[in-house]
């Protein structure tokens, strides 16, 4: 089965600083899935990402993948209060796209100002 | 839109007692997922559908947990009975079909005592 496996597992950052979080995984990625949740909410999307050596940005916000495909990196640069939430990758268990998602445990990003 | 709807946000049963989540999506959306969090196993996809028809269930845990979609318009998660270890939080979630991303709704946080 697809293992995705996140770090840090928690990360608390200065406001205005720069940051990553990791998401490998055991085999080959046919899709990753970066989401956003903040607590007591859903997750909500960020990016999408299918080519090895791809490259989105939204905002602040970076994500990669990794030219095997089996590593991805969210990186956020100069962190605020409103990045703070936590960061779940997520990846196809089928070639054929997101109809099933496995994801990692999440990464709980902490911005103090 | 108003996006992904789920009744009620918080339930809290007896063990034993049947309980009944319900969700609307996004209207449009052709294909409607379930996930459970708990602190433990992370987020797992239970269920899912596409035109309403049960693609995928193999993430039920088990008979107690039934899915139905009756129309393009509402699906229901059943516990029956339920069991303390059954506490989390479910998550519904829909899009279009073939799925990239998905939109989450607000989720509903089960208790089982």
């Amino acid at each position: 089965s697809q293992e995705l496996e996140q770090s840090p597992q928690s990360l608390i950052v200065q406001e205005g600083k720069n940051l990553t979080i990791n998401c490998t995984s055991s085999k080959t990625l046919y899709g990753l899935y970066w989401y956003k949740q903040k607590y007591g909410e859903g997750l909500i999307f960020l990016m999408m990402l299918q080519k090895g050596g791809e490259e989105k940005s939204h905002e602040k916000i970076t994500a990669k993948l990794d030219e095997k495909k089996q590593q991805s990196s969210l990186h956020i640069t100069a962190s605020q209060p409103s990045h703070a939430g936590i960061y779940l990758c997520g990846a196809d268990k089928n070639i054929q796209g997101a109809q099933k998602l496995v994801f990692g445990q999440g990464t709980r990003l902490t911005i103090n100002p | 839109d108003a996006g992904v709807i789920q009744s009620p946000r918080h339930e809290v049963t007896e063990m034993g007692q049947e309980v009944t989540l319900r969700c609307k999506p996004i209207s449009g959306h052709n294909s409607l997922f379930w996930y459970r969090q708990t602190m433990m196993r992370g987020l797992e996809l239970l269920i899912y559908f596409n035109n309403n028809v049960p693609i995928d269930d193999s993430g039920m845990p088990e008979d107690r947990f039934s899915a139905k979609m009756p129309n393009a318009s509402f699906s229901t998660l059943k516990i029956q009975p339920s069991e303390p270890r059954d506490s989390a939080v479910y998550f519904c979630a829909s899009s279009f079909w073939p799925p990239v991303e998905q939109y989450f709704g607000p989720g509903t946080r089960l208790t089982v005592t």
